[in-house]
């Protein structure tokens, strides 16, 4: 579809592995946007690209996450030395221009550490 | 699939009454306001947006309105129907410059046949 896609669906990682997550925004939207929504919470802001550039970090919990969109369009949510806290739905959204314009989301990741 | 919002507030209405779901806001500087509904394991989805010199937008079966006073969005849906139960969450758009969501806690939409 054209849609926001997001693999894999479900994760489950050991504590301690690491964890790549991709996001496919839809095809031309400029702006893409990485959010973690715990259970029974509202999604939670975690970083902003404008094509390649990544323009604001600040929701990232901790040096452990790492996210990535090199061409301007794919992009990598990486997950060092998980933790249990760290299970959560990782949401990605998309939009066309930089502000005033509808974030389309993705159906998420849910990653679970044991 | 997976439950969203195990203990949100929540909204019970009959098939075809009007429902009408609240969310204060935090920043009286924010200038863009979404809301979205969200499903059992799927991503928040768009329903409609409004910008800060509005006080009101239809869309169809929905109407958003905006009280910038008290910092108050409400969302209206005409003639609820079963496939409306859902989760629904307000957004709003801080002021940094691009478009930085911060979503209200949500309510719970329970639509009985």
């Amino acid at each position: 579809g054209a849609g926001v896609s997001q693999s894999p669906r479900y994760k489950v990682a050991k504590r301690g592995q690491d964890v790549a997550l991709r996001c496919d925004p839809i095809s031309g939207h400029v702006s893409l946007f990485w959010y973690q929504q715990a259970l029974g919470q509202g999604p939670e802001f975690l970083t902003y690209f404008q094509n390649e550039a990544q323009l604001d970090k600040s929701g990232l919990p901790s040096d452990r996450f790492f996210a990535e969109r090199p061409e301007g369009s794919v992009s990598t949510l990486k997950i060092q030395r998980t933790q249990q806290e760290d299970s959560a739905v990782y949401l990605c959204a998309s939009s066309l221009q930089v502000s005033n314009q509808p974030q389309h989301f993705g159906d998420g990741t849910r990653l679970s550490i044991l | 699939g997976e439950s969203v919002g195990l203990h949100l507030p929540t909204l019970s209405v009959q098939e075809g009454d009007n429902s009408i779901i609240n969310c204060a806001y935090s920043n009286s500087a924010s200038d863009y306001f979404i809301w979205y509904k969200q499903e059992s394991g799927k991503g928040p989805q768009f329903i409609i947006d409004i910008r800060s010199n509005m006080d009101k937008r239809q869309g169809q079966r929905v109407t958003v309105l905006l009280n910038k006073t008290v910092k108050h969005l409400s969302l209206q849906i005409a003639a609820t129907q079963p496939g409306d139960s859902a989760v629904y969450f307000c957004a709003e758009n801080m002021p940094t410059g691009f478009q930085k969501l911060v979503f209200g806690t949500g309510t719970r939409l329970l639509v009985s046949p």
